[in-house]
């Protein structure tokens, strides 16, 4: 089977940095994704990691270790509008579809 | 380009109607999905379609069934709609259903089943 484990709430302050992890079990892996869902809307892709290491995209960066099956999701010069869940997510070659985690929800404070 | 389109935006059944929601793609995806989303489960697959001409089960596809019309096309269908399908329904597509292509979803449908 597969599992995924994230922290249902964070809460950070304007201008801070906060680390979002996730960690994964499951019988065959490809990569490790992050969304990010507004309350109201649908979820957005934020980045991909298929390989150990980290992955810069702006204000975001996603890190993945398989060897610990662990990844995390750094946002860095938080803004109120990064108030938002995020999900991680995994995808297994042998079932050829893509689990989502329960989410995390992240509150910024001013 | 539209992205990810679903109808309707908002359903209220009666427990024991049927209905279809509908969601169609325009970026020439191949594979196409279907989630719901409860407060604190966050997204649980129901069907997917790898491929046109395929479906498959996800982690909750009981009381639902899926038909991939055409590679734009891929509806949900309930033929006995029950309380504990009140959720919101997103689809989504991708290039592939390798998760190495990222997911585009369309802006969901809201059911309340009474």
């Amino acid at each position: 089977g597969q599992s995924l484990e994230q922290p249902s709430e964070v809460t950070a302050v304007e201008g801070a940095i906060v680390q979002i992890n996730c960690t994964y079990q499951t019988s065959g892996f490809y990569g490790l994704s992050w969304y990010q869902q507004h309350d109201g809307g649908a979820p957005t892709f934020l980045s991909y990691n298929a390989l150990d290491g980290l992955e810069e995209t702006g204000r975001f960066s996603s890190f993945l270790s398989r060897s610990d099956s662990y990844g995390y999701l750094l946002l860095q010069e938080l803004q109120m509008k990064d108030s938002a869940s995020y999900f991680c997510a995994v995808s297994d070659p042998r079932d050829d579809k893509i689990i989502f985690g329960k989410g995390t929800r992240l509150h910024i404070l001013p | 380009n539209a992205g990810v389109t679903q109808t309707p935006k908002f359903q209220v059944l009666k427990t024991g109607q049927s209905m279809t929601l509908q969601c169609a793609q325009d970026m020439n995806h191949n594979s196409m999905y279907w989630y719901r989303q409860d407060p604190g489960m966050g997204l649980r697959l129901i069907y997917y379609s790898a491929s046109e001409g395929t479906t498959d089960k996800g982690e909750v596809p009981n009381g639902y069934n899926v038909s991939r019309l055409n590679k734009r096309e891929f509806s949900l269908r309930l033929e006995s709609a029950a309380p504990s399908q009140t959720s919101v329904y997103f689809c989504a597509s991708s290039e592939d259903s390798s998760g190495s292509y990222e997911q585009y979803f369309g802006p969901g449908t809201r059911l309340t089943v009474t």
